[in-house]
């Protein structure tokens, strides 16, 4: 497709339980972002993938926080035990890389809003 | 001290006013700089794309990079109703980096 899918666009959890959020990329995309985005603002990098791959994982809180991007399968982002500061906006990104240099433009998705109660 | 710095706003402008957002950031290995666009409730949009030091133009909006000061600047003329929104710097260090997000200022267009 040519936006970036995420699901579902709102999740409620209650503290402790597990959230799994899942972003389906641009076809042909080949790098995937996870962002958090606390309080409307101040959005946080968690990971990202290339392809299947992990390509860049220094946001990710290690303890409850896990992500795959498996081929023919849409990208997901778990959280298990979810905390109330868990609560925010998760944002998908996807971006082509034609080669070192180039305009690479990250395209966003709608987000999944994820309230821990 | 965080590694993008933007005054929050909100800003609060006529329509048809000239508007300056501004970033200042702290990583000299900065070399892509973007402004993003954000809706209440979406994602952020793509506004300008930026390699290194210099200036980009596209309709209304500017975008200036001066690398050695650290700074960056988004200038949007003719400002409409339809501007008002949350703007976000951002950058990166290489082409397929992640994307540093500034805190966003918050801009209303009033008609």
């Amino acid at each position: 497709g040519e936006e970036v899918a995420q699901t579902p666009k709102h999740l409620v959890r209650g503290e402790g339980q597990k959230a799994k959020l899942y972003c389906a990329p641009i076809k042909g995309h080949s790098y995937v972002f996870w962002y958090q985005q606390v309080l409307k603002n101040e959005f946080k990098f968690l990971i990202s993938f290339q392809n299947e791959n992990v390509f860049d994982e220094t946001g990710m809180p290690k303890e409850r926080f896990s992500a795959k991007c498996l081929p023919n399968s849409p990208c997901s982002l778990e959280i298990q035990a979810t905390k109330l500061e868990d609560s925010a906006v998760y944002f998908c990104a996807s971006s082509q890389l034609i080669h070192p240099g180039s305009d690479t433009e990250a395209f966003f998705g709608q987000g999944t809003r994820l309230t821990v109660v | 001290q965080k590694e993008v710095e933007q005054d929050p706003g909100p800003l609060s402008v006529p329509e048809g006013a000239i508007v300056s957002l501004n970033c200042t950031y702290s990583n000299s290995a900065f070399q892509y700089f973007m402004w993003y666009r954000q809706y209440s409730r979406k994602g952020p949009e793509l506004l300008m794309y930026t390699y290194s030091s210099g200036n980009k133009e596209d309709g209304r909006f500017t975008a200036q990079v001066d690398k050695s000061s650290k700074y960056i600047s988004l200038f949007i003329r003719d400002s409409q109703p339809s501007d008002s929104a949350t703007y976000l710097c951002a950058m990166k260090e290489t082409s397929y980096d992640k994307v540093i997000f500034g805190p966003g200022t918050s801009l209303s267009v009033i008609p």
